[in-house]
């Protein structure tokens, strides 16, 4: 059964402190890893897709990173606006997302 | 290009009720995917809708159900309604192109209580 496993549950930072997001997966012949951020009451927002191990995209703040067991989510320079929580989700490509619980990340000004 | 709409947006009902929910995809996206988000189980898989049939299902009971239309448009079912059904119910919408899933764009939820 395909697991996704995200740490920490919950973040607390300053602003401009630097972090990273941690998810871990087990999953049998990954098709795609992708990130999600969710403010509260609102659906998610796709960030980023990740397909293979090495692989790294970024958006202004947030760089995502895949290996062949876990994917981070480095947060540089954070701002209050980052507050949200970010979920992290696994395909096999023929099967549905599998979602982790998320990281509810606060970043204090 | 407009995104993934839900109606309603906010629903009570009372338990045994059953409702209806409706979701629109972005043009062009013919997958389209439910899931039930709460605060202990995360978000939880319903099922797929590809045109116009059910290609996957999750562990939901009987209860929960859906369909899509020509237009891509779905919409999701939940009858005899419990407590424990309260929730954000989320569509998401896909190329899922050639059966595969890739990025899923969500709208904005319709967050159901039960009464």
């Amino acid at each position: 059964e395909d697991q996704v496993t995200q740490s920490p549950e919950a973040l607390r930072l300053q602003e401009g402190e630097s972090s990273s997001l941690n998810c871990s997966y087990t999953v049998s012949g990954l098709r795609g890893l992708f990130w999600y951020r969710q403010d509260p009451g609102k659906g998610p927002e796709f960030l980023f897709t990740l397909y293979s191990a090495g692989e790294e995209k970024e958006k202004e703040r947030l760089k995502a990173t895949l290996t062949k067991k876990e994917s981070f989510l480095h947060i540089t320079a954070p701002k209050p606006e980052d507050s949200a929580t970010y979920l992290c989700a696994v395909s096999r490509g023929n099967t549905p997302l599998v979602f982790g619980k998320g990281t509810r990340l606060s970043v204090i000004a | 290009k407009a995104g993934v709409t839900q109606t309603p947006r906010y629903l009570i009902k009372t338990r045994g009720q059953q409702v209806t929910l409706s979701c629109s995809p972005i043009s062009g996206h013919r997958s389209v995917s439910w899931y039930q988000q709460t605060p202990g189980q995360g978000l939880q898989f319903l099922f797929e809708y590809f045109s116009e049939t059910q290609r996957n299902k999750g562990n939901f009971p009987g209860r929960f159900s859906g369909r899509q239309f020509s237009n891509s448009r779905s919409e999701m079912n939940v009858s005899t309604l419990e407590l424990g059904d309260s929730a954000l119910y989320l569509c998401a919408s896909s190329l899922r192109v050639a059966g595969v899933y890739n990025e899923q764009f969500f709208g904005p939820g319709t967050r159901l209580t039960v009464l």
